[in-house]
């Protein structure tokens, strides 16, 4: 099955600096890429995705890049602020039907900015 | 609507319990998912309905029951619980075609005593 790798556990940035978040996948089946940043107590909530047809997707102050050939995308937050303090998730997940379209995630990055 | 909704949004049973978890969507999505997430860990995928069908069950003990029983509705019955159930649970849904996008609901928060 999938195995998604994402580091750092921690990262803490002063308000306005990036940040970047890696993470590494080992099925080369998957072909969807979603991001999720979930506060504390709060449900995960999809911020940016990518699939495996593009190679940098941008939105506002967040962009996700992909390469395939060695399986790993990241996530850049530019300008932080501090109500982007969250935890992080990367997930990948194959393409197909849906029976195979379950999201593994990886461990998470508690982002924590600075004001 | 891109809502999912999750009642009830806190649950304390015992061991001897039997008790459901209930999820609704009105997006018209034809996948729902359970997912379990323990604190300060990613969630997990347990269940995977497509069509109002299993499609997954990643190796879930029998004491979690899914149930699908439309195209709105996810049911998790629970009986006799371990402590190390203990959880956030998660329900998700999304369009089984074209755009991937899963979206979860708050969360039931389960404690079992």
């Amino acid at each position: 099955g999938e195995n998604v790798e994402q580091h750092p556990s921690t990262l803490s940035v002063q308000e306005g600096d990036s940040a970047v978040i890696k993470c590494t996948y080992s099925d080369s089946a998957s072909n969807y890429f979603p991001w999720y940043k979930q506060e504390l107590g709060k449900r995960p909530q999809l911020i940016i995705d990518i699939r495996s047809n593009v190679g940098e997707k941008k939105d506002q102050r967040i962009a996700v890049t992909l390469n395939k050939t060695a399986k790993h995308f990241s996530l850049h937050i530019t300008e932080t602020q501090p109500e982007d303090s969250a935890v992080y998730f990367c997930a990948a997940s194959p393409h197909g039907d849906t029976g195979r379209r379950a999201l593994t995630f990886g461990s998470g990055t508690r982002l924590q900015v600075q004001p | 609507d891109t809502e999912v909704t999750q009642t009830p949004k806190h649950l304390v049973m015992g061991m001897t319990n039997k008790k459901s978890l209930k999820c609704e969507q009105h997006m018209g999505h034809r996948a729902m998912y359970w997912y379990k997430q323990k604190a300060k860990k990613p969630p997990e995928l347990m269940f995977v309905y497509s069509y109002e069908k299993l499609s997954i069950n990643e190796s879930v003990p029998s004491r979690f029951s899914p149930e699908c029983p439309n195209s709105s509705l996810l049911n998790l019955h629970l009986h006799a619980l371990q402590p190390e159930d203990s959880a956030l649970y998660l329900c998700a849904s999304s369009q089984t075609k074209g755009p991937y996008e899963q979206y979860f609901g708050p969360g039931t928060r389960l404690t079992v005593t």
